[in-house]
């Protein structure tokens, strides 16, 4: 079956902007979550939505949100861009929110000028 | 494209040898811990968990072992093979599949 897909792969915005990532689940996976990975701060939790509702969220600025539509399809929203959200976001998902196997998508590459 | 920081510690192994990876973890309260495995340009995919109560596990070709009284946690790998060569992982939860806290990564480069 289809991995985790995310959209777009690679992104160039600037500073001000905001900007919209999607991921799609693996099929019947009804759990989602968003990661930003920067070399400097390494991977860290954004979010984690199950059911269309939001279960947890990381210590990010209230710049960054989510949502989860009932197909399990998600989206994260980072508004009012600043240089530092430059970062791989990464999706993944998971059949229940409990599993600890998430399976990850191959991430959209963010640059912020 | 790259995915993972610049100055990861990196352990280099002969092909055919056994890798130890090593990890500290910083919550005594977290119940699961979680080793992955991220190739260039890919996502980080799952390779095997362990929860608390226990302090061994074993999978295919790998063994992760939890040492709770120092917060360690380590990865083997059975006889490495080309195909090992990844930046790995640990990560920690509170709960099972909740909110993920990931180390920084060490990075394993497998000669053949």
């Amino acid at each position: 079956k289809a991995g985790v897909t995310q959209t777009p792969r690679y992104l160039i915005k600037t500073r001000g902007q905001q900007v919209t990532l999607s991921c799609s689940p693996i099929s019947g996976h009804r759990s989602v979550s968003w990661y930003q990975q920067t070399p400097g701060q390494g991977l860290q939790f954004l979010f984690e939505y199950f059911s269309e509702t939001q279960r947890n969220k990381g210590n990010f600025p209230g710049r960054f949100s989510g949502r989860q539509f009932s197909n399990s399809r998600s989206e994260m929203n980072v508004s009012t861009l600043e240089l530092g959200d430059s970062a791989l976001y990464l999706c993944a998902s998971a059949l229940r929110t409990d599993d600890n196997e998430q399976f990850f998508g191959p991430g959209t590459r963010l640059t912020v000028l | 494209g790259e995915s993972v920081g610049l100055h990861l510690p990196t352990l280099s192994v002969q092909e055919g040898d056994n890798s130890i990876i090593n990890c500290a973890y910083s919550n005594s309260a977290s119940d699961y811990f979680i080793w992955y495995k991220q190739e260039s340009g890919k996502g980080p995919q799952f390779i095997i968990d362990i929860r608390s109560n226990m302090d061994k596990r074993q999978g295919q070709r790998v063994t992760v072992l939890l040492n709770k009284t120092v917060k360690h946690l380590s990865l083997q790998i059975a006889a490495t093979q080309p195909g090992d060569s990844a930046v790995y992982f640990c990560a920690e939860s509170p709960n099972a599949g909740n909110m993920l806290t990931f180390g920084g990564g060490t990075r394993l480069m497998v000669k053949p």
